[in-house]
């Protein structure tokens, strides 16, 4: 059982530079997650989703998009990546909603030069 | 939304040490969970106790949620204890917020 995979693990671009963050689960869950979590910092909510085809903003949004064709997939992406987008991102799920157990994935640590 | 506050923000401790960091929560909450973030930044899931008490070898945790906080007792501390310690919690229908975190430093 793979829980909550996340590619790459690392990742560097250049300002203004697009890419995708990928994150799939194998559970079946039908709530997914994106943080950030900065240097010092508690992890901080992007988007989140409580099933396919539905999604939400969460606290620092801007600057990302989502979406959620299916169940095990919630990629996260980056148009136009900025300096300030250096962080690294955590994708969780759980079976529904923020009240159930949330799993994380391992994390992308991601560098905007 | 919910606020979510820890203490210590950092703790030293000497191999063998007993310590208990604390998380209190601003509203009533049905998803409480303590995670250890290792050295290598990867999130361990601890606990998931919205209320009562769990043990889980040296670790164990208590919510208390009428009194809105939650202890996390460390017996017997290793130097692989060492880490951030995070707490987070959700309200009901709304997201799951993270605290600052507890840095803990377990020296040899």
């Amino acid at each position: 059982n793979a829980g909550v995979t996340q590619t790459p693990k690392f990742q560097v671009l250049k300002t203004g530079q697009s890419m995708t963050l990928q994150c799939a689960q194998d559970m079946n869950h039908e709530y997914m997650s994106w943080y950030r979590q900065d240097p010092g910092m508690g992890l901080r909510l992007i988007h989140y989703s409580v099933g396919a085809g539905i999604t939400d903003q969460g606290e620092v949004p801007n600057g990302y998009n989502v979406s959620r064709s299916t169940t095990e997939d919630f990629p996260l992406r980056l148009l136009s990546a900025a300096p300030s987008q250096t962080s690294v991102y955590f994708c969780a799920s759980s079976p529904r909603g923020a009240g159930n157990i949330q799993y994380f994935g391992a994390g992308t640590r991601l560098s905007v030069l | 939304g919910i606020q979510v506050e820890q203490s210590p923000p950092d703790l030293i401790l000497q191999e063998g040490a007993n310590s208990t960091l604390r998380c209190n929560f601003s509203d009533s909450v049905n998803n409480l969970q303590w995670f250890h973030q290792n050295p290598w930044g990867q999130l361990i899931n601890l606990f998931y106790i919205p209320s009562g008490t769990k043990q889980n070898g040296r670790l164990s945790a208590t919510t208390v949620a009428t009194e809105r906080y939650s202890l996390l007792y460390i017996s017997s501390s290793q130097t692989t204890d060492s880490g951030v310690y995070f707490c987070a919690a959700a309200n009901y229908g709304q997201n799951f917020v993270f605290g600052p975190g507890t840095r803990l430093s377990v020296l040899p």
